[in-house]
């Protein structure tokens, strides 16, 4: 079963970009990233997905490059109410079923 | 407010109790998603159930069953509690069997 490596923290200041990486080493053809935001004692909240190449809405953007192996969410501007963990979640299809694979989490600390 | 309802918001139980989680899915949403987050976890996927039938199977243990019903709601099933079972357990829907998933506000567990 393939296996989503993120940062385990990341720090940063208002108004800066940020750009955080998930890799996804065996990724299927079929398969899509979606990344995700949580805030403590909540449940998780969808930011943005992607198949390949940019992907871009109104929070944020997410790359992916022509192998697929990795994946990187980018931040623009943050504010200190964007401090909460961010999941790269990988679909993954396997013999008929969605295996669903989140990665660990990347805690961001937003700093004025 | 996500559209996702989990019942109950609290649960305080003995070792070796049983307990039955519940969720109802956004209106339309087909899909019901069972993630288990222990204290400073990371999201682990449990199960996945489409229109209801079983569609991927996590790491659930075998302790743990789940079920989707006709009208769509989901029960999660865990019994021969553990203490380490202690964890918030999340439901997440959405419309098809891929894609951006909603999350509900969790149902948090304590086997004493």
């Amino acid at each position: 079963l393939a296996k989503t490596t993120q940062p385990i923290s990341m720090d940063s200041y208002e108004g800066q970009e940020v750009n955080i990486t998930c890799s996804h080493n065996n990724i299927a053809t079929n398969d899509y990233i979606t990344w995700y935001q949580q805030f403590p004692s909540q449940g998780p909240r969808f930011i943005i997905q992607g198949y390949k190449t940019k992907v871009t809405n109104e929070v944020a953007s997410l790359f992916i490059p022509a192998d697929r192996k990795s994946s990187t969410l980018s931040l623009p501007r943050v504010s200190l109410s964007d401090t909460a963990v961010y999941y790269c979640l990988v679909g993954l299809f396997s013999g008929g079923y969605n295996k669903l694979i989140f990665g660990a989490g990347t805690r961001l600390a937003v700093h004025p | 407010d996500s559209g996702v309802t989990q019942t109950p918001k609290h649960l305080i139980t003995a070792t070796g109790q049983r307990v039955t989680l519940r969720c109802s899915p956004r209106s339309g949403d087909l899909s019901v998603y069972w993630y288990q987050q222990s204290l400073d976890q990371g999201l682990q996927f449990l199960i996945q159930y489409y229109n209801g039938e079983e569609r991927a199977k996590g790491n659930i243990l075998e302790r743990f069953s789940a079920q989707q019903f006709p009208d769509l709601h989901s029960e999660l099933n865990l019994s021969s509690l553990e203490l380490g079972d202690s964890a918030l357990y999340f439901c997440a829907s959405s419309v098809g069997h891929t894609g951006e998933q909603y999350f509900g506000p969790g149902t948090r567990l304590t086997v004493t």
